[in-house]
């Protein structure tokens, strides 16, 4: 079954924080994306990535094929960061869909 | 940057009433999805086009149908709207092997 799983669901952090959410997912990919959505607002996508490391800015993604998992860091949070990071998966021989995970709330304090 | 617009942010309609939910893209994209996104759902696939007057059920289609007649152009269609269909809608486009793009969202509430 094509299953994503995030975590954390939620997660509070204080500003300058180094910020790590997780994505697993069960079976072989041909890509993953991570999407970033604000309250009230419509979705952006980060990356989009199907092996190693993409960098943008202060955000990170990696993603490990053999483990099934990959990671959104945020490097020096800040509150402008508050938002709904969303994993989305396209799974092999799924076609051009996308399964999505729960997201993960994020709130940044100053 | 591609473009992905939804016709309204916001809509309020009658139970039993036909709903129709706008999208257009501006850059040739031949794939057009339509999500609906519930707290504690995360965003499910309604339906999917890969080309004009193509269209596929995702993994929630009933009560919705879709209309692709132009490349830019994929409208959402609310047969007979009900309350359990109040929800946000979002529509997407990409080219195979790139990202997509997402529209801003039309939050619809059925009263």
């Amino acid at each position: 079954k094509n299953e994503v799983e995030q975590s954390p669901q939620n997660l509070t952090a204080q500003e300058g924080e180094f910020i790590t959410i997780n994505c697993s997912y069960s079976v072989g990919i041909s890509a993953l994306h991570w999407l970033q959505q604000h309250p009230g607002g419509g979705i952006v996508s980060l990356f989009m990535l199907s092996s190693g490391k993409k960098k943008h800015g202060r955000l990170i993604a990696t993603i490990n094929i053999q483990e099934k998992h990959s990671s959104l860091h945020i490097t020096a949070s800040h509150p402008r960061d508050s938002a709904v990071y969303i994993c989305a998966v396209r799974f092999s021989g799924y076609g051009n869909k996308l399964v999505f995970g729960a997201g993960t709330i994020l709130r940044v304090k100053s | 940057d591609v473009k992905v617009t939804q016709s309204s942010r916001y809509l309020v309609k009658r139970t039993g009433e036909k709903v129709f939910l706008e999208c257009v893209q501006d850059m040739d994209h031949e794939n057009m999805f339509w999500y609906r996104q519930d707290p504690g759902l995360g965003l499910r696939l309604i339906y999917f086009s890969y080309d004009v007057k193509m269209k596929e059920k995702g993994d929630i289609p009933e009560g919705y149908s879709v209309s692709r007649e132009k490349k830019e152009r994929f409208s959402l269609i609310l047969e007979s709207a009900s309350t359990n269909q109040t929800s946000m809608y979002l529509c997407a486009s990409s080219l195979v092997d790139y990202g997509y793009t997402f529209g801003s969202g039309t939050r619809l509430t059925v009263v």
